[in-house]
């Protein structure tokens, strides 16, 4: 099955030390997005590619970097962790063709900062 | 600001029952929504698009939208427990971006 893949489901870091989530997805889509989501909370887009176009959130902390290798690959950076990065991690992707549609999701990688 | 408002809930209905939740959105021009369902420490799931005003059904889901009135609602008939969740209601906000509300929780209670 086409999937889009969270590796790992649960990372625990130390305060200020820098963590890799990874993201890859089987669906050949041309976007893929990486979204922080607290408890309770809507999930606040960081960043998004689309092909290898990067855009980035006005508010997303210069703390957090992005790359895409490529088309199935996706990494979310975290340089310095902060208490306030403990969140679930969601990557998702969306093939764009006529307008908007819908975006596929991970099962997210929970960060946990000791 | 682009915003997607969601009373947080939870709201609470029998098995069996028509659970309505709803949802309001600022961007008159969002043409695109949609509604995810998320458990408890899981990713969002894709229930229903809906693009056009009216009425949009599947199974025991049917989608509503209002542009209107900027209302997008959602009906899950025949209520079961396992539909107990979050509902997170989303819109297009351009550039390939979609804004999600903080979401309604459900509870069906058996």
């Amino acid at each position: 099955d086409a999937m889009v893949i969270q590796n790992p489901r649960y990372q625990v870091t130390q305060f200020g030390k820098p963590v890799t989530l990874s993201c890859s997805q089987t669906l050949n889509h041309n976007v893929m997005y990486w979204y922080q989501q607290k408890s309770s909370q809507a999930p606040k887009l960081l960043f998004h590619y689309y092909d290898k176009d990067f855009n980035n959130e006005a508010d997303t902390p210069d703390n957090f970097q992005s790359r895409r290798p490529n088309t199935s690959f996706c990494f979310l950076d975290i340089r310095s962790p902060g208490l306030g990065d403990a969140a679930m991690y969601l990557c998702a992707t969306s093939r764009p063709s006529s307008g908007n549609q819908p975006q596929h999701f991970g099962d997210g990688t929970r960060l946990s900062i000791l | 600001q682009k915003e997607v408002e969601q009373n947080s809930g939870p709201l609470s209905v029998p098995e069996g029952a028509i659970a309505s939740l709803n949802c309001t959105y600022s961007d008159r021009g969002s043409q695109s929504f949609f509604w995810y369902r998320q458990y408890s420490g899981k990713s969002p799931e894709l229930i229903m698009s809906i693009y056009s005003n009216g009425d949009k059904e599947d199974g025991r889901f049917t989608a509503q939208l209002n542009k209107a009135s900027q209302y997008v609602s959602l009906l899950i008939r025949d209520s079961q427990p396992s539909d107990s969740a979050t509902y997170l209601c989303a819109a297009e906000a351009g550039g390939f971006k979609t804004i999600f509300g903080a979401g309604t929780r459900l509870f069906v209670k058996a």
